[in-house]
């Protein structure tokens, strides 16, 4: 199984400033990689996939880069709604898809 | 405007039995995969297995192979998650997803499963 592991487990940033969230794989899983975020009570939502393709209606602050092993997600100013919890996923090795632990984007 | 709506929350008992839904509406269900995945009180995401209802072919993640089966009704466009005897810890959110090109991109609401003596 592919262990995907997040870093920081929590993020303190303030309003504005920029969120820069890791995700590393155990082995290499390509660009087959997805980030979403998911807010109290909601379900998640999908943001960048293919390591760096905005999804549908998704503001340009997101951003995503990475191939193989290394992988970032990038909030270039963080606004209120953006504070949640942010999940990696690689869908490169079917059918054992895993997520990251979660990174938790908190207010300073 | 797709959407997924799901059923609404159960209270079981260990050992019973329960089937849960996911209603697809606004595309055409029988095209794209619908995945499920669990979220346990106050833990991460975890990938139980998909769907393509279009023919029925089911895959299941390793860690859920054999606990769970899922399985679809195209005619009445609604994916399900079952279990013939459930446990403690199964209390779990449960959610369905639309798969496009293997990623989620559309969501239903989540299913809470409770199961306590």
């Amino acid at each position: 199984e592919i262990v995907m592991t997040q870093s920081p487990a929590t993020l303190s940033v303030s309003p504005g400033e920029r969120a820069t969230l890791s995700c590393r794989a155990s082995q290499s899983v390509s660009s087959n990689l997805a980030w979403y975020q998911q807010k109290p009570g909601q379900a998640p939502r999908l943001l960048i996939y293919g390591a760096s393709t905005r999804a549908t209606g998704i503001p340009a602050r997101f951003s995503g880069s990475g191939s193989g092993t290394e992988f970032t997600l990038t909030i270039s100013s963080l606004q209120s709604e953006d504070f949640a919890v942010y999940y990696c996923q690689q869908y490169n090795n079917w059918p054992q898809w895993t997520f990251g632990q979660g990174t938790k984007v908190e207010i300073k | 405007e797709v959407q997924l709506v799901q059923s609404g929350a159960e209270v079981k008992k260990p050992g019973e039995s329960l089937k849960i839904s996911c209603k697809g509406s606004g595309y055409s269900f029988t095209s794209y995969w619908i995945g499920w995945v669990r979220q346990m009180p106050g833990k991460g995401l975890e990938w139980m297995g998909i769907i393509y209802p279009g023919d029925s072919d089911t895959r299941y993640s390793p860690s859920f192979q054999g606990q769970v089966t899922i399985s679809a009704d195209k005619s009445i466009s609604t994916a399900y998650l079952q279990w013939s005897s459930l446990k403690a810890s199964d209390t779990a959110m449960y959610y369905c997803a639309r798969l496009n090109n293997w990623n989620m991109n559309y969501w239903g609401q989540g299913t809470l499963v409770t199961v306590s003596s």
